[in-house]
């Protein structure tokens, strides 16, 4: 049972490049959402997806796109990287029971990203 | 809007100490409460989940309460070790459990 698995773990772009931030749960859980940790601003979440097909902005969604056409995978693109895009990058997946209490979250590895 | 305090932000302990890490909240109305640690450059790993119907959860040497009433949680470390370092988040979800909001963080440091 791998969880929450994210490629790549570290990733060095120049300002304008566009990449992609892979992410992938075999939980099969609804919810997965992306968060950013800098210091000093602690985990903010970026954007958020309730099941294939369905995603949503977060606290702090410019310059990122996101797509959830599976379950399993959420992808995270940055179209045009900027300094400011610096960061480290969590995946998160979670699931809720029918009355819509929430069970908790599970965490990938993280992508550390760095923007030249 | 839901915020989260973690008081205080660093601790250094020396190894065998008993300790206590608190976490306060402003909105009662949550599901649950989850504590992570988090290592240097690494991810975050969930410690203990408690949900709304439970006062505490425990896990070896680590036991976490939850008073919803007063918006307070506290991860309680037993005998604590040099392996024990690392930053301590909690984290409530939303009324919809799809995003969490997290404290700043307890960096706590044993020293052998």
């Amino acid at each position: 049972n791998a969880g929450v698995t994210q490629t790549p773990k570290f990733q060095v772009l120049k300002t304008g490049q566009s990449m992609t931030l892979q992410c992938a749960q075999d939980m099969n859980h609804e919810y997965m959402s992306w968060y950013r940790q800098d210091p000093g601003m602690g985990l903010r979440l970026i954007h958020y997806s309730v099941g294939a097909g369905i995603t949503d902005q977060g606290e702090v969604p410019n310059g990122y796109n996101v797509s959830r056409s599976t379950t399993e995978d959420f992808p995270l693109r940055l179209l045009s990287a900027a300094p400011s895009q610096t960061s480290v990058y969590f995946c998160a997946s979670s699931y809720s029971g029918a009355e819509g209490a929430n069970y908790g979250y599970t965490f990938g590895s993280g992508t550390r990203l760095t923007v030249v | 809007k839901q915020e989260v305090t973690q008081i205080p932000a660093a601790l250094s302990v020396p190894e065998g100490e008993n300790l206590v890490l608190n976490c306060s909240f402003t909105d009662s109305a949550i599901y649950n409460l989850q504590w992570f640690r988090q290592d240097p450059g690494k991810g975050l790993t969930s410690l203990l989940l408690i949900q709304s119907s439970q006062r505490e959860q425990t896990s070896g040497r680590l036991n976490a309460s939850l008073d919803k009433s007063s918006g307070r949680s506290t991860l309680y470390i037993a005998a604590s070790q040099p392996g024990d370092s690392a930053t301590y988040l909690c984290a409530v979800p939303n009324n919809a459990g799809n995003m969490l909001t997290f404290g700043g963080g307890t960096r706590l440091m044993v020293k052998p």
